[in-house]
């Protein structure tokens, strides 16, 4: 079936240092790839996502690409805020069904 | 704006004692899911409806329920809430696929006691 593996955290940074939060998925046919950011107290909101192969999502500063020869989709961002405080989620959504599948989520937290 | 709205978002219930859960969307959306969320996990889908059809996850227990009465509205039920039922659910709706966007309520916090 289909899987999202996803690093664990926490991850702290300090404020402007690069991230990355590694995603590799297992999937059938030509899934699409999403990340999903949590602020606290709150529910899941789209950050990018990509629907094909080398697609590069990004949004807000934060770029993805959509590697099928890797099965990745590494989150990145090269400044990170303190305001990038939340938990970032990878998941990926099969073609013909309504199932997203989640990974397990990367909490970041950046100090000032 | 359109969005997925849930009410209440703290809900405190006692050991045992039904509650439901409501959620609305002014998307239109085809699909609203069901997500239990305990803390520092993932959130695990308990069922979602394609307009009235429901789709029941395997491992979803018989204590939880869902109606959709219409387009807009969807409610998940807990007959006899325990302990471990305790979380934040989420509510979700997306166009027709899993290959769309979700678009997440705020969630509602349960407590039971």
């Amino acid at each position: 079936g289909d899987s999202v593996t996803q690093m664990e955290g926490p991850v702290t940074l300090s404020e402007e240092a690069f991230l990355t939060i590694n995603c590799t998925y297992t999937a059938t046919g030509y899934p699409s790839l999403f990340w999903y950011v949590q602020y606290p107290g709150e529910g899941l909101q789209l950050l990018l996502k990509a629907t094909k192969a080398d697609d590069k999502g990004s949004n807000k500063g934060f770029e993805a690409t959509y590697r099928k020869e890797t099965t990745s989709f590494h989150l990145e961002k090269g400044s990170v805020q303190v305001s990038d405080s939340a938990v970032y989620f990878c998941a990926l959504g099969s073609g013909g069904y309504q199932k997203v599948t989640f990974g397990i989520g990367t909490k970041l937290q950046v100090i000032p | 704006d359109a969005m997925v709205i849930q009410n209440p978002r703290y809900q405190v219930t006692q050991f045992g004692k039904p509650v439901t859960l409501s959620c609305s969307q002014t998307l239109n959306h085809n699909v609203m899911y069901w997500y239990q969320q305990k803390s520092s996990q993932a959130p695990k889908l308990l069922f979602h409806y394609y307009d009235k059809d429901f789709n029941n996850e395997a491992d979803t227990p018989d204590n939880f329920q869902s109606r959709r009465p219409n387009t807009s509205f969807c409610f998940l039920d807990i007959r006899s809430p325990g302990l471990g039922d305790a979380a934040m659910y989420l509510c979700a709706t997306s166009i027709r696929l899993a290959q769309e966007t979700q678009y997440f309520g705020p969630g509602t916090r349960l407590l039971v006691l």
